[in-house]
């Protein structure tokens, strides 16, 4: 069965610091792995999207990386800003088409940055 | 372009009623899910339509909820009748889906249904 596991499930870290977010899938065959913020109260929002052949890829802040052998991604936030108070949800998709069908979420990861 | 709008943001409603949740995609777009969130399960995908046509209903709790998609700019997801338990936030998504697409789904804001 698919499955797209996040840790940790929350997270409380102080302004100004770095942390990382964990992703582990089980989804075969793999076509692409994406990660979305959502702010409270709106919707999720992509922030990232990593093929196969792809093991990093930055956007401002944010940093994730692909290890597609070990089934694994992450996404690191550098220098943390309130505004980063969300939940990060994981999102495997699992077959070459593309369609919903393919798709599978994780529960994501709620982060609280405290100044 | 607005994104993706949805209606009402806010629905209240007792056991028993009716709610009908609308959903206007972004224009162009020919893919469209509707999902449920709760603290619990996290994002659930329901059902999703292509050019309007329903190609996965899987998701779909039970006949009591039920999905259409008479045009490309509109779309409803229908509960009938409610209970308690079906209490939670209702996202609407659009994407371009093609071969060449990375399907990036676009995100409406989301109808907070409260069942009473």
């Amino acid at each position: 069965k698919n499955q797209v596991e996040q840790s940790p499930q929350s997270l409380i870290i102080l302004e100004g610091k770095n942390c990382t977010l964990q992703c582990n899938y089980t989804v075969s065959p793999f076509s692409n792995l994406r990660w979305y913020k959502q702010d409270t109260g709106r919707g999720p929002v992509s922030l990232t999207i990593m093929t196969f052949s792809e093991n990093t890829k930055s956007n401002g802040r944010y940093t994730a990386t692909l290890d597609a052998d070990t089934k694994q991604s992450s996404l690191h936030i550098t220098a943390s800003q309130l505004s980063d108070s969300a939940s990060y949800i994981c999102v495997v998709t699992g077959n070459s088409g593309g369609g919903a069908d393919g798709l599978t979420f994780g529960k994501g990861t709620h982060l609280i940055i405290q100044p | 372009d607005a994104g993706v709008i949805q209606s009402p943001r806010h629905e209240v409603t007792e056991m028993g009623q009716e709610v009908t949740l609308r959903c206007k995609p972004i224009s162009g777009h020919n893919s469209l899910f509707w999902y449920r969130q709760t603290m619990m399960r996290g994002l659930e995908l329901l059902i999703y339509f292509n050019n309007n046509v329903p190609i996965d209903d899987s998701g779909m709790p039970e006949d009591r909820f039920s999905a259409k998609m008479p045009n490309a700019s509109f779309s409803t997801l229908k509960i009938q009748p409610s209970e308690p338990r079906d209490s939670a936030v209702y996202f609407c998504a659009s994407s371009l889906f093609g071969r060449n697409s990375n399907n990036e789904q676009f995100f409406g804001p989301g109808t907070r249904l409260t069942v009473l």
